[in-house]
């Protein structure tokens, strides 16, 4: 069935670091969504992407759909301590299926 | 406010003893989840609902059952809770089986 890769599994940053995540699907995605877990929150939407190679910001943060619509990436700059949380993606048809996330630590 | 709600929050029980978790939304939506959350595996998606009746299986229905007999309410039941079924299960909702999801706060379940 299909399958949703999500790597790293942690990411230790200083605070000003960059950091990226990304996800690869065993199959083409019709779209991709991106969200944000804090710890002991539930997940919150931060972004969908749809259209092949496809580049969306959100202040520090990049999400990009790669071409075959198999695999995206969220990049933040220069990582701040409100950063700090887990980070998934999800691809979907009828079954969304989640990555297994990125947690994310900040050292200020 | 547009939330979804579950309860309990928390809950301890013994196996064997059927419990019920409920959800509801306020934001009219069709497409309803169930996830659990568990260490080094994310979000596996339990059931879904894309309306009213409809309902079927994801990707870790096994030992679940679950009903849509409004648009707001889906409940997940454990007929027979068994001790791997003790996680973190999150009910999400949206406009669209494509939309984006709106999570509730989580139920903490422990079965021993």
């Amino acid at each position: 069935g299909q399958q949703v890769m999500q790597i790293p599994q942690y990411q230790h940053v200083q605070e000003g670091e960059d950091f990226t995540t990304y996800c690869n699907s065993s199959t083409t995605l019709s779209n991709i969504q991106w969200y944000k877990q804090r710890p002991g929150g539930h997940p919150v939407f931060l972004i969908q992407l749809v259209k092949s190679g496809e580049v969306k910001k959100q202040k520090r943060l990049t999400f990009q759909f790669g071409e075959a619509k198999k695999n995206s990436s969220l990049h933040i700059t220069a990582t701040q301590t409100t950063d700090v949380g887990t980070y998934f993606c999800a691809g979907q048809d009828f079954k969304t299926i989640f990555g297994a996330g990125t947690r994310l630590f900040v050292k200020a | 406010e547009a939330q979804v709600t579950q309860n309990p929050r928390y809950l301890i029980t013994v196996t064997g003893k059927k419990l019920t978790v409920t959800c509801s939304q306020n934001m009219n939506h069709e497409y309803m989840s169930w996830y659990r959350q568990d260490p080094g595996l994310g979000l596996r998606q339990i059931y879904y609902s894309m309306n009213v009746e409809v309902t079927d299986k994801g990707d870790v229905p096994e030992g679940y059952k679950v009903s849509r007999k409004e648009k707001r309410n889906f409940p997940l039941i454990l007929e027979s809770p068994s001790p791997n079924q003790t996680s973190l299960y999150f009910c999400a909702s949206s406009y669209t089986v494509a939309g984006e999801q709106y999570f509730g706060p989580g139920t903490r379940l422990t079965v021993t």
